[in-house]
């Protein structure tokens, strides 16, 4: 089985633009998870998709939205870039609905605000 | 609120000596509880979680919940044990991990 992909695996943008991030998750997991991750915060939840529907969400602003298709595939959306966005994006898939689930993370996209 | 705590950021020791990475959290209901690592240039990985009580590579992690702990211990630690270590909470809503900030392991030649 093909691991979880992220594309693009690099992305430069400058403040104020917005960005879109894709994950396809490992074949048959219906759940995608987002994160991001910086050096002083260490990995922080940012949203659950399950079935194409938001189930969980972190503690970001609006400008981070998300969406799942009936794929599992996922995206995710930054508007209104800020410095403070640049960060590794990681996503994860999971095969099942609730209880114990293991997260397979993919390998991230590095984006760089200037 | 639901919080991991993971006290050491860094952490080295040398290849034959027990390691044991600290980790505290904060949650009100019944966690799930596990240990991700990254090694150099790969991608974080799932060492082990506490519902199992496996050992894995030699780790081996105890859900404490009076003192609400999970650490990670190993008696001998090797080399190919560098790597960042990451606690994480499943808060049983789903998929919502909180991750402690993580510890990096250096096992010493």
């Amino acid at each position: 089985k093909a691991g979880v992909t992220q594309t693009p695996r690099y992305l430069i943008k400058t403040r104020g633009q917005q960005v879109t991030l894709s994950c396809s998750p490992i074949s048959g997991h219906r759940s995608v998870s987002w994160y991001q991750q910086t050096p002083g915060q260490g990995l922080q939840f940012l949203f659950e998709y399950f079935s194409e529907t938001q189930r969980n969400k972190g503690n970001f602003p609006g400008r981070f939205s998300g969406r799942q298709f009936s794929n599992s595939r996922s995206e995710m959306n930054v508007s209104t870039l800020e410095l403070g966005d640049s960060a590794l994006y990681l996503c994860a898939s999971s095969s099942q609905g609730r209880g114990i689930n293991i997260q397979y993370f993919g390998a991230g996209t590095r984006l760089s605000v200037l | 609120a639901q919080r991991v705590t993971q006290p050491e950021k860094l952490l080295s020791v040398f290849k034959g000596a027990p390691v044991e990475l600290k980790c505290n959290y904060s949650y009100s209901g019944s966690p799930e509880l596990f240990w991700y690592v990254q090694y150099s240039r790969q991608r974080l990985q799932l060492l082990l979680r506490h519902i199992s009580r496996e050992s894995i590579k030699g780790f081996t992690a105890d859900l404490n919940k009076g003192e609400t702990s999970f650490h990670l211990k190993k008696p001998f630690a090797q080399e190919e044990d560098s790597a960042m270590y990451y606690c994480a909470l499943n808060a049983n809503t789903g998929n919502q991990f909180y991750f402690g900030t993580g510890t990096s392991l250096t096992v010493i030649p």
